[in-house]
């Protein structure tokens, strides 16, 4: 069973950072991309970034280029966000997904407050 | 124009059939990616519901279908149940935003 759990949310002051990391277990991790989603409070999903399988290819949205970095250890099987220059907008639940031609899993969140 | 139209909400009695729009364009959709459906349950995330525009994942009832054409899909529930009211999202690939577009989510209410 894909088992996906999300860590490293939590209220973080705007200007500053915060690092969520994502421990995947139940498949082979180094086989698949991954993506981070996220949910604005009463607010649809939002693609924010994902990563292939080997981490060499990262793509980014708009509003998080150049604030935000994707990585993963695939020895750890883990993903990784780091977000920096955060704002009020980042506030949200965010998402790890394993990605795949057959649609995505979803771990369950973990919830960032960007709050001064 | 990179986005997923999804009409915000849709509604039906227990039994009755409802289908939820998803409205794309030509680097989307029409770029003949694939169409996700996803169902969120209220404070739950998101769960696969039809993935490859119309295939039901194990344990997915086959109350649910999917379906695409041209630039837009459709994710069909028949037979209503009271356990189906969620929102419910689209999901595409877009070449011109090299990057994931969810549609904005549809709420379904069972009368």
């Amino acid at each position: 069973e894909v088992q996906l759990v999300e860590s490293g949310g939590g209220v973080v002051r705007p200007g500053g950072s915060l690092r969520l990391s994502c421990a995947a277990s139940g498949f082979a991790f180094d086989d698949y991309g991954m993506s981070w989603v996220r949910q604005a409070p009463g607010k649809g999903l939002e693609w924010v970034s994902d990563i292939n399988w080997n981490g060499y290819i990262t793509k980014y949205a708009d509003s998080v280029k150049g604030r935000f970095t994707v990585s993963r250890d695939n020895a750890k099987d883990s993903l990784y966000l780091q977000m920096n220059s955060l704002r009020a907008e980042d506030t949200a639940l965010y998402y790890c997904a394993r990605d795949g031609s057959y649609g995505w899993d979803w771990g369950q969140g973990t919830l960032v407050t960007v709050s001064s | 124009q990179s986005v997923l139209t999804q009409p915000p909400s849709v509604s039906g009695a227990p039994g009755q059939r409802v289908t939820i729009s998803c409205t794309g364009s030509s680097s989307n959709i029409g770029a003949n990616y694939d169409v996700h459906w996803y169902q969120q349950l209220p404070g739950t995330a998101p769960h696969l519901l039809i993935y490859g525009n119309n295939n039901r994942p194990s344990g997915v009832p086959d109350r649910f279908s999917g379906s695409k054409s041209g630039t837009s899909a459709s994710l069909a529930i028949t037979g209503l149940q009271a356990e189906d009211e969620a929102d419910y999202y689209c999901q595409s690939y877009d070449s011109s935003l090299n990057g994931w577009l969810f549609g904005g989510g549809t709420k379904l209410t069972v009368l």
